[in-house]
């Protein structure tokens, strides 16, 4: 089944201890990117990649990390989780160009 | 100026009704757009692409304007599984970040 996964689907965590969020899609999609959602916000995108060892920053990058070694595989991380990335993130893939994204099923963050 | 603006709603309509959500961008040079639905802070769901020529999938119609920038989605005889919210997409012309709507809210009534 074609699909992106992400996990976990709930974190929560304290202040500064460093985490990964995992990302794998099995459609050989180009595109992959993360985003975070907040209520009022909407979809915002924190970083995105075109192929391997391309990524390039979002409209809100701050505080995060990515790495694009392998085609499948997109992987966020937190070095130093603080209260305000207390959110609910979703990876997503493409073929790029004009193509639709896929989406994860979520992962809901939680900071204290 | 947000790149793309959609009314947040939220829209109630009774079983039956139809509805229309309009959503503007602000970049003319945007190629591509798309409706996706959102259940319950779920993922957002791909509904449809939206060509320059209007396209329609049973219920769901949707067309792009543009001239004035702004792309819509009519579905007609609501059923209740029509409740979610609906958000807008578009792709810049570079191909490389898409930006979301807020989206609208949608609650079909019986």
């Amino acid at each position: 089944e074609a699909q992106v996964t992400q996990n976990p689907r709930y974190l929560i965590t304290v202040t500064g201890k460093k985490l990964t969020v995992t990302c794998s899609q099995n459609m050989n999609h180009e595109y992959m990117s993360w985003y975070r959602q907040d209520p009022g916000l909407g979809l915002r995108q924190i970083y995105y990649s075109m192929n391997v060892e391309v990524t390039d920053k979002g409209d809100v990058p701050e505080g995060y990390k990515v790495s694009r070694k392998e085609k499948r595989n997109f992987p966020l991380i937190l070095e130093s989780p603080s209260p305000n990335q207390t959110s609910l993130y979703f990876c997503a893939s493409s073929f790029g160009g004009l193509s639709p994204l896929h989406f994860g099923n979520g992962t809901r963050l939680t900071v204290t | 100026r947000k790149e793309v603006e959609q009314d947040p709603g939220p829209f109630n309509v009774p079983e039956g009704a139809t509805v229309a959500f309009n959503c503007t961008y602000s970049n003319s040079a945007s190629q591509s757009f798309f409706w996706y639905r959102q259940d319950c802070r779920k993922e957002p769901k791909l509904l449809m692409s939206v060509y320059s020529s209007g396209n329609e999938d049973g219920r769901f119609t949707a067309q792009l304007n543009r001239a004035s920038q702004y792309i819509s989605l009519l579905i007609r005889d609501s059923k209740l599984s029509d409740s979610a919210t609906y958000l807008c997409v578009v792709n810049k012309n570079t191909g490389n970040q898409f930006y979301f709507g807020t989206g609208t809210s949608l609650t079909v009534i019986p």
